[in-house]
């Protein structure tokens, strides 16, 4: 079967960081995805990593070790419209379906 | 550039009914994909279309649910029946080449069925 954990709800300052993390553990592996919802609102791209390492994209990192089936999302200098769920996605190797977390809640407090 | 656009946003029928969700891709994006949102559960993976074709449909769950893409352009999913564990947020996104990195979502269709 495929897994996905990520934790359900985060609370973090305005202006900290935070580390959002993700486990996987699925049947293959090609990229994983981090998205941004808003309530009501579609899911957006923030960040893919299909090799080990950090990607750096303005206020927001991600990395990604595959031997841990590990990726976390770092969020910098947070603010207040940081606030949403953040999504981690896997994309199996053997077509390109996405499958999902659950999801994790982050709450910026001032 | 006009993003992927889903109509209706709301939909609230009665178990039984026929609902059919539609979803225009991002033009020249050949990939389209249905995702379904039950509250509280995380998004699952319907199917996927490159062009017209369907390129992997193993996460619809019965028959009851029809997925089409004529021409290559826009999309409908048709529930029919409609039963009550249906109820969720259908979401449509579109990438551009093969599995394009970024797929881009639309706002979602929210069915209630009661």
């Amino acid at each position: 079967g495929q897994n996905i954990d990520q934790p359900t709800e985060m609370t973090a300052t305005e202006g900290a960081i935070v580390q959002i993390n993700c486990t996987y553990q699925t049947s293959g592996f090609n990229g994983l995805f981090w998205y941004q919802q808003h309530a009501g609102e579609a899911p957006t791209f923030l960040s893919y990593n299909v090799l080990d390492g950090l990607e750096e994209k303005g206020r927001f990192s991600s990395f990604l070790s595959r031997s841990k089936g590990y990726s976390y999302l770092l969020l910098k200098e947070l603010q207040m419209k940081d606030s949403a769920s953040y999504l981690c996605a896997v994309r199996l190797d053997s077509n390109y379906q996405l499958i999902w977390g659950a999801g994790t809640k982050l709450i910026i407090k001032p | 550039e006009a993003g992927v656009t889903q109509f209706p946003s709301h939909s609230v029928i009665e178990k039984g009914q026929t609902v059919t969700l539609r979803c225009d891709p991002i033009s020249g994006h050949d990939n389209l994909y249905w995702y379904r949102r039950v509250m509280g559960k995380e998004i699952k993976f319907l199917l996927h279309f490159v062009k017209e074709s369907k390129q992997d449909e193993s996460g619809m769950p019965n028959n009851r649910f029809l997925a089409e893409r004529t021409g290559g352009t826009y999309s409908t999913l048709k529930v029919q029946p409609a039963e009550l564990e249906d109820s969720g947020v259908y979401f449509c996104a579109s990438s551009q080449g093969l599995g394009g990195n970024e797929q881009f979502f639309g706002p979602g269709t929210r069915l209630t069925v009661l």
